[in-house]
């Protein structure tokens, strides 16, 4: 039982680059997140997804596409990387949403991405 | 515009005493709350959690304290151990809407021995 995994681990672009996170998760979940984390800001959600074939916007959205084909994966794309989207990306899944005791996220340990 | 704020980035406390960690959030409509464990190169882990209905929440060492009128929450860590040092963020979010769950910057605790 791996959780929630993250492909790759690291990466560095040159702007313009195009390039896709994986997240894959093998605990049947419905909802998938994707945030970035930047120094003094916490994290913030870029898209997210309630079940598979569904995408939506979050707070920063712009820049990145997203794609859930699978219940199990979420791809999240930048078509052409600029210097600020450098961030560490973190992947979350949930069982759903709307019942106290499943709110809770489980995260996968983080891609960092630099943008040159 | 930050919803959840910590006001504190890093607190330094000795191994047996307590470890208060604070949050802060502006959006009345926000009715649970949740704290996150994050220890270098791994992704953030659940750590306890409270719904507004409640005050306080408690699971062994630690206990998560509410105060909807100020909009302000606590993290008490009582003993604190030093394998407690990571860094706790606090989110928000609605119970029956979590799509958008909203984090503070976090907190870097140090437990020194």
């Amino acid at each position: 039982n791996a959780g929630v995994t993250q492909t790759p681990k690291f990466r560095v672009l040159k702007t313009g680059q195009s390039m896709t996170l994986l997240c894959a998760q093998d605990m049947n979940h419905e909802y998938m997140y994707w945030y970035r984390q930047d120094p003094g800001m916490g994290l913030r959600l870029i898209h997210y997804s309630v079940g598979e074939g569904t995408t939506a916007k979050g707070e920063v959205p712009d820049g990145y596409n997203v794609s859930r084909l699978k219940k199990q994966n979420f791809l999240l794309g930048l078509e052409s990387a600029a210097p600020s989207q450098t961030s560490v990306y973190f992947c979350a899944s949930s069982y759903g949403g709307g019942v106290e005791v499943l709110n809770e996220q489980f995260f996968g340990p983080g891609t960092r991405l630099t943008v040159l | 515009d930050q919803q959840v704020k910590q006001n504190s980035p890093s607190l330094s406390v000795q191994e047996g005493r307590i470890s208060i960690l604070n949050c802060d959030y502006t959006n009345s409509m926000f009715d649970y709350f949740l704290w996150y464990k994050k220890y270098p190169a791994e992704g953030p882990t659940f750590l306890i959690s409270i719904s507004s209905i409640k005050d306080k929440n408690e699971d062994g060492r630690f206990t998560v304290f509410l105060n909807k009128s100020a909009k302000h929450l606590s993290l008490h860590i009582v003993p604190s151990q030093p394998g407690d040092s990571a860094v706790y963020f606090c989110a928000a979010t609605l119970t029956y809407n979590n799509n958008d769950m909203r984090f503070g910057a976090g907190t870097r605790l140090t437990v020194k021995p």
